[in-house]
């Protein structure tokens, strides 16, 4: 089955500063890619997905990036503020089985003021 | 925002009594899901739910958990004779779509204490 592996687990920037984050998996059969965000104590909450038939996308402060090739795909947050302090997932999954997501072990990412 | 609801929030049991895990999804909303979370490991999958039977599940999904919807709103996760290791977060999350598009809304979790 899928493998997930993201790196780093923990992560702590200065408020303004690029945060990123990467994630590899294992089937190359995998073509739906999403992030999500949990602050304490709350549910994940998407926060930007990629498909397999773009290699980049953008909004606002957050892009995802992809490389099909490598299986690694990426987070990628600017002028990072105190209120992206969360934990953030990576996963992935299947054609077919776009809901059997499978999660990366997530990061904890410290923007410090 | 609609969201989907998770009852109970925290629930302490013994080991070997069952569990019975609710969640409203929202309300348009037709394919329905269990994950659960260890804590400090990873989210993992356990089942999809669509037109009143299971599409997929996982290895995790054994003989001792079942899943429901016994009416219009409600979905719930039964775990027949729970184990010490059952002890997670059960998140519940629900979809408008079974295919490569929609969004996944998730709940805000069941904490499981298995004693």
């Amino acid at each position: 089955g899928e493998n997930v592996e993201q790196h780093p687990s923990t992560l702590s920037v200065q408020e303004g500063d690029s945060a990123v984050i990467k994630c590899t998996y294992s089937d190359s059969a995998s073509n739906y890619f999403p992030w999500y965000k949990q602050e304490l104590g709350k549910r994940p909450q998407l926060i930007i997905d990629i498909r397999s038939n773009v290699g980049e996308k953008k909004d606002q402060r957050i892009a995802v990036t992809l490389n099909k090739t490598a299986k690694h795909f990426s987070l990628h947050i600017t002028e990072t503020q105190p209120e992206d302090s969360a934990v953030y997932f990576c996963a992935a999954s299947r054609a077919g089985s776009a809901r059997q997501l499978t999660f990366g072990s997530g990061t904890q990412l410290t923007v410090l003021p | 925002e609609p969201e989907v609801t998770q009852t109970p929030s925290h629930q302490v049991t013994q080991m070997g009594q069952e569990v019975i895990l609710r969640c409203v999804p929202i309300s348009n909303h037709l394919y329905f899901y269990w994950y659960r979370q260890i804590l400090g490991q990873k989210v993992e999958f356990l089942v999809s739910f669509y037109n009143n039977e299971i599409s997929e599940k996982s290895e995790i999904f054994d003989d001792q958990f079942s899943v429901e919807r016994p009416d219009g709103s409600n979905f719930t996760l039964k775990i027949r004779s729970t184990k010490l290791e059952d002890s997670a977060m059960y998140f519940c999350a629900s979809s408008d779509s079974g295919v490569d598009t929609g969004e996944l809304f998730f709940g805000e979790g069941s904490r499981l204490t298995v004693l």
